[in-house]
């Protein structure tokens, strides 16, 4: 079955630290992943795509095929990046499939 | 160009009631996706409209249906509504891979 998995509910880490948000998914094609943020009071919006294999507000992620896996890293974490963060992933079907989502607080 | 707006923005209702929920894509956007956000289950997927079609569905029971006008504008009926239904339901509209949220509608079930 598709699936994607976000272990960590909540991460805290202190201001200027790297960040790692995990993401693994279960999907036996090649889906394209994604991650959306939804900062305090705002809507749900794209952060990146693993196809774009760019770097939006300091973060990237890198798709692992052999360890299912896109993980989300930053090198120095900021206040602003304080937000709720999912991990997605679709398979060309027009479905999408989303983590539970994982909290990142960035304590001052 | 104005984003995805959902109306009503919070709605109250009785188990055994319906309702329905509205969303305006954005301008050109002719897929429009829905979601059930709660905080144990995260997003889920209920199902997605393209030109009036009905592309792809997620695993929820028939009491939850939608429909899309040649407008794209989309609906989302709940039939029978059960505390359960307590939810954000989220529309997303998009144009290829990307989807742009809208606010959501807070629907409560007593």
């Amino acid at each position: 079955a598709q699936r994607v998995t976000q272990p960590e509910k909540l991460l805290s880490v202190f201001k200027g630290a790297p960040v790692e948000l995990k993401c693994n998914y279960s999907y036996s094609g090649s889906p394209e992943l994604f991650w959306y943020v939804q900062y305090s009071r705002q809507r749900l919006q794209l952060l990146l795509r693993h196809i774009s294999r760019e770097s939006i507000k300091g973060f990237t992620a890198d798709l692992n095929k052999g360890e299912t896996s896109f993980h989300l890293k930053k090198p120095f974490a900021q206040e602003e990046d304080s937000a709720m963060y999912y991990c997605a992933l679709t398979s060309g079907t027009y479905k999408y499939i989303f983590g539970t989502g994982t909290r990142l607080k960035v304590l001052a | 160009k104005a984003g995805v707006t959902q109306t009503p923005r919070y709605l109250i209702k009785t188990r055994g009631q319906q309702v329905t929920l509205s969303c305006s894509p954005i301008s050109g956007h002719r897929s429009v996706s829905w979601y059930q956000q709660t905080p144990g289950q995260g997003l889920q997927f209920l199902f997605e409209y393209f030109s009036e079609t009905q592309r792809n569905k997620g695993n929820f029971p028939g009491r939850f249906s939608g429909r899309q006008f040649s407008n794209s504008r989309s609906e989302m009926n709940v039939s029978t509504l059960e505390l359960g239904d307590s939810a954000l339901y989220l529309c997303a509209s998009s144009l290829r891979d990307t989807q742009y949220f809208g606010p959501g509608t807070r629907l409560t079930v007593l």
